[in-house]
């Protein structure tokens, strides 16, 4: 069956760019949605068709997708960016979700 | 913008049906498909299914013998159940709005939390 897999964490220190993997067999065929989740709070979307933006997520947020790879790109971290981060991808009929990434900023 | 508000019972008795509903205002349910997601404590989200407005269904294979989704346009609401339920059914249930065509999902209700327990 199909999996996506993200690394358990990743550290980043203020202002420095984050960036964080999503890996699939031929992810860059399909469309990867990114989410952000803070502790208590639901997902909130911050890219999807793998770099597109709702017009209230930062340009600091983006998002790639090639071969076997997706990424979502933070730049000039802030505190406030500390979460975790879940990639998405539907195949027609059923969607599938990573297993997350918790973001620390340091 | 879409509104969601999950509703239903915060505890199930082992082997008993979940039963939740979603609420949706703010928009049409017509206008789009909606799912169930949950997110046990500590771990990742589980796609639990999808619901078009005309009823049709996708559910995740994992769950598909136990799973049951319905819609109900006049009162702009959906609902899922979920039978023979276990501890390890125990986790934050979710509905959301997915885009018809790439799937993602675009707004999310606050979440409920369903516990499986005697």
């Amino acid at each position: 069956s199909y999996e996506l897999t993200q690394p358990p964490s990743v550290s980043v220190a203020p202002g420095q760019t984050a960036t964080i993997p999503c890996g699939g067999d031929n992810i860059g065929r399909q469309s990867v949605h990114w989410y952000q989740q803070k502790p208590g709070q639901a997902p909130m979307l911050v890219v999807y068709d793998d770099s597109d933006r709702p017009s209230e997520i930062p340009e600091r947020f983006s998002g790639s997708n090639s071969g076997n790879t997706a990424t979502l790109t933070i730049t000039r971290v802030e505190a406030g960016d500390e979460a975790d981060y879940h990639c998405q991808v539907w195949d027609g009929t059923s969607v599938l979700f990573g297993g997350g990434t918790k973001l620390t900023v340091l | 913008q879409v509104q969601l508000q999950e509703s239903g019972p915060g505890l199930v008795k082992p082997s008993e049906t979940l039963s939740l509903t979603c609420t949706v205002s703010g928009d049409s349910i017509g206008l789009f498909s909606w799912s169930w997601i949950r997110q046990p404590a500590g771990k990742g989200l589980e796609w639990i299914g999808r619901i078009y407005s005309g009823g049709s269904t996708n559910y995740n294979s994992s769950l598909k013998s136990r799973v049951t989704m319905s819609i109900e346009k006049s009162k702009n609401r959906f609902s899922l159940t979920l039978s023979s339920v276990t501890a390890a059914d125990t986790a934050v249930y979710y509905c959301a709005r997915n885009d018809i065509l790439t799937g993602h999902f675009g707004d999310w209700g606050q979440g409920t939390l369903v516990t499986v327990s005697s």
